[in-house]
């Protein structure tokens, strides 16, 4: 069965330092990996996703992660955080050759930037 | 870009009651889908549903769930007692196919049930 770990459930970063944020996934296969931010009072917006290709992914804002299947480990970097990167970040995975269907999220994450 | 809309964004009801959640997912999406997050934990699959049947479900969904697509555009999910266990957060999402397409959330609906 597929599983996400995240690590830590709260972050805390000051403005302008760098954003990491853990996600370790268990897979008998190497599933399709994904990173979805919720906004306060918003939906599960999709931030990026590793399917094939290339095991670093750059997604929206800034944000990019790469696929370390030695570690299986899919970790979301931020160079600079941003005042407006404070949200809740969920890692997500689904069984491969798939990338619609059921996900299977981690317990998330949340973000806190200090000025 | 569309996106897939759920109403209402706050729902408050009484144990025992009866709750119909609405989304409109995007409109050439063929995939449906309910998740629900209680509070402090994780987002978990519900239901999904395809050409006008469920696909596949969790042990989330019994018999007090059932979902419904009763026009071109709705997707609902009702509750038909409600208990203050199910208080939380119901995403709704859709996608067009399941290889080359994510899934689409929407803002979600909260339930509250007293």
């Amino acid at each position: 069965a597929q599983s996400v770990t995240q690590l830590g459930s709260h972050v805390s970063v000051s403005e302008g330092a760098l954003v990491l944020l853990r996600c370790n996934y268990s897979s008998s296969v190497p599933p399709y990996l994904f990173w979805y931010v919720q906004y306060p009072n918003q939906g599960l917006q999709l931030l990026l996703k590793y399917t094939t290709g290339a095991t670093l992914v750059k997604g929206i804002n800034g944000f990019e992660a790469e696929f370390k299947k030695s570690e299986t480990s899919f970790h979301l970097t931020k160079p600079s955080a941003h005042m407006s990167d404070a949200a809740e970040y969920f890692c997500a995975v689904i069984r491969r050759g798939v990338q619609g269907g059921k996900l299977i999220f981690g317990q998330g994450t949340e973000l806190s930037v200090k000025p | 870009e569309p996106e897939v809309t759920q109403t209402p964004s706050h729902q408050v009801t009484q144990m025992g009651q009866e709750v119909i959640l609405r989304c409109v997912p995007i409109s050439n999406h063929l995939y449906f889908y309910w998740y629900r997050q209680i509070l402090g934990q994780k987002v978990e699959f519900l239901v999904s549903f395809y050409n006008n049947e469920i696909s596949e479900k969790s042990e989330i969904f019994d018999d007090q769930f059932s979902v419904e697509r009763p026009d071109g555009s709705n997707f609902t999910l009702k509750i038909r007692s409600t208990k203050l266990e199910d208080s939380a957060m119901y995403f709704c999402a859709s996608c067009l196919s399941l290889n080359n397409s994510p899934l689409h959330f929407g803002n979600g609906t909260r339930l509250t049930v007293t």
